[in-house]
C-alpha cells in the first residue's frame, strides 16, 4: 500500500505565477520529510527538510509546511521559472537513524509555461 | 565537487543478460544506496551498504545482488536480467543514514528486451 501519497499528479502553471503541491503520507513513525527535484533524466537534489512536529522552511522561492499531526505537508513555489519545469518528490523518512527508512511518493510533475 | 557518478547511463540488454551496473561517490560517506524509479511508483530501494564490504538487503531485493568493494564502489548485478527490471536506475550516498544528506547520481536507465 503506497504510504506517501501526492497531489495533484501533474500542474501546468504559466511562468510568474505560484503554486502549490501537496503530501499526505500514513508512514509511523515519521521523523522527517524532505522534498526533492528531479530534471528530467537527472538526479533528485534536496530542497529542504522538515523536521519538527509543525515546521516551516524556506529556501528562496520554494516554502514548505509540515503537520505531523494531519501528516501532512505542502510546498509553495513562488513566481515559478521556467527552469521550475521538474518532478517534485515528497519523501518521509521513518527513522532519524541508520535504522530507517525513506519512504517515496510518486512525485508531482510540475510545468511551466511562457 | 563531492559527487556520485554512475555508469552506464544507458543500457540494453537481453532477457536472461548479465548486466553490471556501476556507482562512485566521492563525498567520503558510509551508506550508499541502490534505488529503482518506475512510473507512477516512488522510488524503491533494492540494497543498501553501510561500508565497504557489508551488504543489506533493501524493499525489493529479488533478481538482484549488490557488491561494496571500496568506500567509494557500490554495484549492481542483474545475473538473469528479465523484463520487469527494466527501469531507471539510481544510486545515492549518505554520510551516516536517513537524516542526512542524501546525494544522487544522474541515474542509469536499462532495457531488458
Amino acid at each position: 500500500k503506497t504510504q506517501v501519497e501526492q497531489s495533484p499528479q501533474s500542474l501546468v502553471v504559466r511562468q510568474g505565477e505560484n503554486c502549490v503541491l501537496q503530501c499526505n503520507y500514513s508512514v509511523t513513525p515519521d521523523n522527517h520529510l524532505r522534498w526533492f527535484k528531479q530534471d528530467t533524466g537527472k538526479g533528485l537534489v534536496s530542497l529542504t527538510v522538515l523536521v519538527d512536529q509543525k515546521d516551516k522552511t524556506s529556501n528562496g522561492r520554494y516554502s514548505a509546511t509540515l503537520d505531523k499531526d494531519a501528516k501532512h505537508s505542502t510546498l509553495h513555489i513562488t513566481a515559478t521559472l521556467l527552469d521550475d519545469t521538474a518532478t517534485y518528490i515528497c519523501v518521509v523518512g521513518d527513522r532519524g537513524s541508520a535504522l530507517g527508512r525513506l519512504h517515496f511518493g510518486a512525485g508531482t510533475q510540475l510545468i511551466v509555461i511562457p | 565537487e563531492a559527487a556520485v557518478t554512475q555508469s552506464p547511463r544507458n543500457k540494453v540488454t537481453v532477457t536472461g543478460g548479465n548486466v553490471t551496473l556501476s556507482c562512485r561517490q566521492t563525498n567520503s560517506h558510509n551508506y550508499m544506496y541502490w534505488y529503482r524509479q518506475d512510473t507512477g511508483h516512488g522510488l524503491r530501494l533494492i540494497h543498501y551498504s553501510y561500508g565497504a564490504g557489508n551488504l543489506q538487503i533493501g524493499d525489493v531485493p529479488d533478481g538482484y545482488k549488490a557488491t561494496r568493494t571500496t568506500q567509494e564502489d557500490f554495484f549492481l548485478l542483474l545475473e538473469l536480467a528479465s523484463p520487469s527490471q527494466t527501469s531507471l536506475y539510481f544510486c545515492a550516498s549518505s554520510e551516516w543514514g536517513t537524516n542526512s544528506d542524501y546525494t544522487f547520481g544522474s541515474g542509469t536507465r536499462l532495457l531488458v528486451i
